[in-house]
């Protein structure tokens, strides 16, 4: 079945610092990828998100590439600020009918210090 | 409504109770999802409406797990005879057919003491 797998946490950075959230997909046929982002005390939200290979889905400085010859979609920001802690999570999609089901990587907790 | 809601965000129930979590999606979306965050494990699927069709509840854990939707709109999961390992948090998604504007609910977090 399809599957994600991310790098585990957590990850403590300073401000400014350069982030790299690394995700890998185990898919049959071309899914969808996306990144959720959960700030604390909130609900999940979608990042960014590639429909196809090659693409780049960015949003807020972050940005990432829908790369199949490796199956990864790894997550990049350049200068990261304290508003960016949270848990970040990496999901494909899945054909349902006419919709679609994610699955989620276990995410991972970011903390950015002033 | 503007988002979708989910009650109540906590839940505390003694193991063996029955409890009930609700999902008001957003208004005029037709599909509705319930997934389950636990510690460490990221979400996991439980179970999809789309309108008036029958549910796919491939996700679900258990026997001891059933979901309704009543009216295309309000969802309702229900958990018989809870155990300590139903302790997570319980999310909702509501979306457009198609799976456009795929939305979450902030959850409920369920504790099973």
């Amino acid at each position: 079945g399809n599957s994600v797998t991310q790098m585990e946490g957590p990850v403590t950075l300073s401000e400014e610092a350069f982030l790299t959230i690394n995700c890998t997909y185990t898919a049959t046929g071309y899914p969808s990828l996306f990144w959720y982002v959960q700030y604390p005390g909130e609900g999940l939200q979608l990042l960014l998100k590639a429909t196809k290979a090659d693409d780049k889905g960015s949003n807020k400085g972050f940005e990432a590439t829908y790369r199949k010859e490796t199956t990864s979609f790894h997550l990049e920001k350049g200068s990261v600020q304290v508003s960016d802690s949270a848990v970040y999570f990496c999901a494909l999609s899945e054909r349902l009918r006419n919709d679609y089901k994610l699955s989620f990587g276990a995410g991972t907790t970011v903390t950015v210090r002033a | 409504g503007a988002g979708v809601s989910q009650s109540p965000s906590n839940k505390v129930t003694e193991k063996g109770k029955d409890v009930e979590l609700r999902c008001d999606p957003i208004s005029g979306h037709t599909a509705l999802y319930w997934y389950r965050q636990s510690l460490g494990q990221g979400l996991e699927f439980l179970i999809y409406f789309q309108g008036n069709s029958a549910p796919d509840k491939s996700g679900l854990p258990s026997d001891r797990f059933s979901a309704e939707r009543t009216g295309g709109s309000v969802s309702t999961l229900t958990i018989q005879r809870t155990q300590q390992e139903d302790s997570a948090v319980y999310l909702c998604a509501s979306s457009l057919s198609g799976g456009k504007g795929y939305t979450f609910g902030s959850g409920t977090r369920l504790t099973v003491v």
